[in-house]
């Protein structure tokens, strides 16, 4: 099993929906959760961070954690096209001196 | 905004040749990672300093790959030689250390070995 695991999509949403992505991850310990979102031929850029169980909304993106059940998700309110890229998950590995990535999940908003 | 800068932005050159990497972290950073990216197999972690010390380089092809960082302002990654399969986008990020402290990347180096 991979240390954080993401669907790798293509998920796909009309304008003005909700997405959601989703990710889970194997360490139990893990503390502190990035979202990067990546877009074609761009490099990553950190968008959102969550550490404490529950959600944390920043505009229209809201980060949600349940540390029992290991999945952190992402959700973006009034998708816009400009929203479409790739969303890496990453969590601190076993150490706490890294963070491991999840493979990536694919938006698409389709106008 | 503070930035981490890597060059060349993009590398095309024959297989055999040798390719370096650099980038500047962002100033104050203490670690800095190089990854390397393809559609195949996504990010993957090469190398990993911290304070200028190198404490992982696992992903990394010890025969052909080596990472350094002279000083804290420069960190290089040399792929000697070069061959087709090591075509892919290399990023380089810094961070502070803490496993709760986020990565920053670079605009990355595509390289086309051909």
């Amino acid at each position: 099993q991979k240390e954080v695991e993401q669907n790798s999509g293509p998920l796909s949403v009309p304008e003005g929906a909700i997405a959601s992505l989703n990710c889970t991850y194997s360490d139990r310990g893990s503390q502190s959760f990035f979202w990067y979102r990546q877009y074609s031929g761009k490099s990553p850029e950190l968008i959102m961070f969550i550490y404490s169980n529950g959600d944390k909304e920043d505009g229209r993106f809201t980060a949600q954690l349940n540390k029992a059940s290991q999945y952190v998700s992402l959700l973006i309110r009034d998708s816009q096209p400009s929203d479409s890229a790739t969303y890496l998950c990453a969590v601190p590995n076993n150490a706490g001196n890294m963070l491991t990535f999840g493979g990536g999940t694919r938006l698409m908003v389709k106008p | 905004d503070a930035r981490v800068t890597q060059t060349p932005r993009h590398k095309v050159t024959e297989m055999g040749q040798e390719v370096t990497m650099r980038c500047q972290p962002i100033l104050g950073h203490n670690t800095v990672f190089w990854y390397r990216q393809t559609m195949m197999q996504g990010l993957e972690l090469l190398a990993y300093f911290r304070n200028r010390a190198p404490l992982d380089d696992s992903g990394m092809p010890k025969d052909r790959f080596s990472a350094e960082m002279p000083d804290a302002t420069l960190a290089t990654l040399k792929i000697q030689p070069s061959e087709p399969r090591d075509s892919a986008v290399y990023f380089c990020a810094s961070g502070q250390t803490g496993g709760d402290q986020p990565q920053h990347f670079g605009d990355g180096t595509r390289l086309s070995i051909l």
